[in-house]
């Protein structure tokens, strides 16, 4: 089966700009979680979805936002670009089951 | 709330010693625990995991046990191998939510040296 799978790469953005960022996760898995993980910072959990619904969300400013689509593929969305946003940003998906995720190989965000 | 505390690296092994990562954690009510790893450049692969006390999980020659008594889940390996290196992430789920979200601990990277 496919994995989850996460789009862009890489994506470099200039301070003050918005980006998109976009994971489609495993055939018949509901949920979809983002991570971000900042150089040295470990994985800093970000937003939780399923079946449409945003269920629970970490502790960061409202202009990190997201949504999942009926296909349950997810887009997380940065506006207003700052520096110490640049981070890996890792997708997950589960069945809601409880047996942990299956992650994507995330995309790389660069503010310049 | 939920925690998981592990040993700061890096960790620096030749091949074949024998290896050990700590891992404690703190949760409401009864957790599951992981470990995941990351190889460079790629994203978290779920390397084990284990759901009740006593539980060993296993997999690639590495294992942890669930010890409830001392809220550990310690990684262990008998002989690593340079394709070993990677950062390795204690992780666990609780009751609350449903199990479904995963705090992670802040990663211990680990290098094998020849």
């Amino acid at each position: 089966e496919a994995g989850v799978t996460q789009s862009p790469t890489h994506l470099i953005k200039t301070r003050g700009q918005q980006a998109t960022l976009r994971c489609s996760p495993i055939s018949g898995h509901t949920s979809v979680y983002w991570y971000q993980q900042a150089l040295g910072l470990g994985l800093q959990f970000l937003l939780w979805y399923d079946e449409g619904e945003e269920r629970n969300r970490g502790n960061f400013p409202p202009r990190f936002s997201g949504r999942q689509f009926p296909n349950y593929s997810s887009e997380l969305n940065v506006n207003a670009l700052e520096l110490e946003d640049s981070a890996l940003y890792l997708c997950a998906s589960s069945r809601g089951q409880g047996g942990g995720y299956t992650f994507g190989s995330g995309t790389r965000l660069t503010v310049v | 709330g939920n925690s998981v505390t592990q040993m700061e690296g890096p960790v620096t092994l030749s091949e074949e010693a024998f290896l050990t990562i700590n891992c404690t954690y703190t949760a409401t009510g009864y957790p599951s625990l992981f470990w995941y790893v990351q190889y460079p450049g790629e994203g978290l692969q779920l390397l084990l995991k284990a759901t009740k006390a006593d539980d060993k999980g296993s997999n690639k020659g590495f294992e942890a046990t669930y010890r409830k008594e001392t809220t550990s889940f310690h990684l262990e390996k008998g002989s690593v191998q340079v394709s070993d290196s990677a950062v390795y992430f204690c992780a666990l789920s609780s009751p609350e939510g449903g199990y479904q979200k995963v705090t992670f601990g802040t990663g211990t990277k680990l290098q094998v040296i020849p």
